[in-house]
């Protein structure tokens, strides 16, 4: 089955600066990544995805960008607020239903 | 619109108990997945509901079940818990039985002691 791992599990950065979230996956039918972001008691909430026939969406403050030949997928957000700390998922998922895959999340701290 | 609801917020059981958890799907969604999120192995796909069949099925033992009734509710149960079980259950509800957005609940706590 699909293997999805996410890097950093932890990241600081200060507020106003940028934050990098990279995830890789390896089954290469896999063809739609979204992104979650988890707040504290809550549930995962859709912040951005992306599907293999596109290299790059942005909306806003976050962008994600995808490269199918090396199976990665990475989120930025520009100009960091401290609201957007929260713990971010990785997901992949191919065209045969809704069983997604999910990275191990990454813990982001924004430092006002 | 409304969002998944799911009920209870909050469950604590025995070990060898049954459980039954409940998740509403946002209106005209047909798809709703389960997933089982506990700190050490993440979140883990349990399986996925479309059209009252289930579609597609995680790596969890036979003590997990499901079903999904003619107006896109789901009911997931769990039998003989064991403290492993313990861990936040979420529901997510889709619009089409495709990889499409999913829109998760908040989740059951499940405490097994």
């Amino acid at each position: 089955g699909e293997n999805v791992e996410q890097h950093p599990s932890t990241l600081s950065v200060q507020e106003g600066d940028s934050a990098v979230i990279k995830c890789t996956y390896s089954d290469s039918a896999s063809n739609y990544f979204p992104w979650y972001k988890q707040e504290l008691g809550k549930g995962p909430q859709l912040i951005i995805d992306i599907r293999s026939n596109v290299g790059e969406k942005k909306d806003q403050r976050i962008a994600v960008t995808l490269n199918k030949t090396a199976k990665h997928f990475s989120l930025h957000i520009t100009e960091t607020q401290p609201e957007d700390s929260a713990v971010y998922f990785c997901a992949a998922s191919e065209n045969t239903g809704n069983q997604f895959y999910f990275g191990t999340g990454t813990s982001l701290t924004v430092i006002p | 619109k409304a969002g998944v609801t799911q009920t209870p917020r909050y469950l604590i059981k025995t070990r060898g108990q049954q459980v039954t958890l409940s998740c509403s799907p946002i209106s005209g969604h047909r798809s709703v997945s389960w997933y089982q999120q506990t700190p050490g192995q993440g979140l883990q796909f349990l399986f996925e509901y479309f059209s009252e069949t289930q579609r597609n099925k995680g790596n969890f033992p036979g003590r997990f079940s499901g079903r999904q009734f003619s107006n896109s509710r789901s009911e997931m149960n769990v039998s003989t818990l064991e403290l492993g079980d313990s861990a936040l259950y979420l529901c997510a509800s889709s619009r089409s039985g495709r990889p499409n957005e999913q829109f998760f609940g908040p989740g059951t706590r499940l405490t097994v002691l």
